[in-house]
């Protein structure tokens, strides 16, 4: 069965410090890799997107960057944090690609919620 | 760019019928989906359409207009655990992938 992880679930962060989150995919190949924030009581922003290993698009300009290091291996980083950086991060994977697979649905993490003072 | 537009409250009464309106405005439109996030919780996927017409998942139905650019979701027999946000989402083709935008969200409270 197809499941995706994503860690750390909590951290409390200082502003102009470093961050990493990393999230993985299993039991799917050349998933499709989303990275979305959400502010308290908000939407879900997207940030990256990956369609395939080195492969990322960023949907707004910011200080966070992505990666993609392996095929079922998503990692958000930034090297100084800013407050406005506080929110929950969530990881999602679409299995498969291609019209024939697309069902609309997005599988999601469990969710990192990153706190900066 | 894109935008979607929800109310963002909702009550009923337990054991009643909601429904939760999404209208959107977006280029290369593929599909419009469902999210249902409870407090703390990650999103799960509820339902989508691609096409026109009533798509119906148990006490979950959602609809789709794409001449309208509106779809709904409407849940059935409504119970205390279906207190959450929902969400709508349109997805969008673009660089190989597909990406989806969701709206702000739409925060049912159930009561009794």
């Amino acid at each position: 069965s197809q499941t995706i992880h994503q860690w750390p679930a909590t951290l409390v962060q200082p502003v102009g410090s470093p961050l990493s989150l990393e999230c993985t995919v299993e039991g799917t190949s050349n998933p499709n890799l989303y990275w979305y924030r959400q502010a308290a009581g908000r939407g879900l922003q997207l940030l990256f997107y990956s369609v395939g290993i080195g492969q990322i698009s960023s949907e707004v300009p910011q200080n966070l960057s992505a990666s993609r290091p392996q095929d079922r291996q998503f990692i958000l980083s930034s090297k100084k944090l800013l407050l406005s950086d506080s929110g929950f991060y969530l990881c999602a994977f679409r299995g498969g690609s291609g019209i024939l697979s697309n069902t609309g649905e997005l599988f999601f993490g469990e969710g990192s919620r990153l706190t900066v003072l | 760019g894109q935008s979607l537009e929800q109310p963002s409250e909702v009550t009923a009464v337990e054991g009643a019928i909601v429904q939760i309106n999404c209208t959107y405005q977006t280029s290369g439109f593929y599909g419009l989906s469902w999210y249902q996030q409870h407090d703390g919780g990650a999103p799960t996927f509820l339902s989508y359409n691609a096409l026109d017409g009533l798509e119906e998942t148990g006490r979950f139905s959602s609809f789709l207009s794409r001449s309208d650019s509106y779809g709904y979701l409407l849940l059935q027999e409504l119970q205390m655990k279906d207190s959450a946000s929902y969400f709508c989402a349109v997805q969008r083709s673009g660089a190989g992938s597909y990406q989806l935008t969701f709206g702000k969200g739409t925060k049912l409270s159930v009561i009794p």
